[in-house]
């Protein structure tokens, strides 16, 4: 199972928007609704931020949002702020009953 | 609180094996799917296994299938990943987390696994 595409690194200056995009098959992120995101601070664990496709779990901010269109699924994260810098996973459950994890993103907040 | 708390990891010889475990509390571990995770240093994350509730499910990852067993008992609240036939690319931090259809929301500290001769 190939590892989803996720562009290496995004940056922004706080306040701005930015969008990181996952890109699979039909066979994983364009055939379930199954993808979530991720967020990990260096050192740390992840910590789940979106969940089928576009929910957001209890606590997180209502900054971050998640849509899909065909095999690509995006995370977008409004009024940067510092504390956002860190690297996003996005994931999804594949039609062999695995998941796979993209490879991640860099975000930098300038 | 909820928590889950890895041990087992340490230095091990390529072929070698090693058994991880995964304490969970502060919530029913009976009643949910579990994963482990794994992340190689300076590298993304990368899903290993899946466990249903009841044991009734298990998933692999194809790097570890043949090699790994996830198991887990209700009784104890504990996880567990027997890893044998150990190879380099097999050194990662490994994280177990709990699972609510396909998506992991509460996640441990880690444990490292460093395959070295």
């Amino acid at each position: 199972q190939s590892a989803l595409t996720q562009p290496a690194s995004v940056s922004g200056s706080p306040g701005q928007s930015i969008t990181i995009s996952c890109t699979g098959t039909s066979s994983d992120v364009g055939g379930y609704n199954y993808v979530s995101w991720y967020q990990q601070h260096p050192g740390k664990a992840p910590k789940l931020m979106i969940y089928d496709v576009s929910k957001r779990p209890s606590g997180v901010s209502n900054r971050f949002s998640g849509s899909k269109s065909g095999n690509t699924a995006s995370l977008t994260i409004s009024g940067l702020q510092a504390e956002d810098e860190a690297d996003y996973y996005c994931s999804s459950y594949t039609s062999s009953r695995t998941l796979v994890f993209g490879g991640g993103t860099k975000l930098t907040v300038l | 609180e909820v928590q889950l708390v890895e041990s087992g990891g340490g230095l091990v010889k390529p072929g070698g094996s090693l058994r991880l475990s995964c304490a969970a509390s502060g919530f029913t571990f009976s009643s949910y799917g579990m994963n482990w995770v794994r992340q190689a240093p300076g590298k993304g994350l990368e899903w290993v296994s899946s466990i249903s509730s009841s044991s009734s499910y298990i998933y692999y990852a194809d790097s570890v299938k043949g090699r790994f067993t996830i198991s887990r008992d209700n009784a104890k609240n504990s996880l567990y990943l027997q890893m044998n036939s150990l190879r380099a690319e097999d050194t990662a931090v490994y994280y177990c987390a709990r699972d609510l259809v396909w998506r992991m929301d509460v996640w441990g500290k880690g444990t490292t696994v460093t395959v070295s001769s």
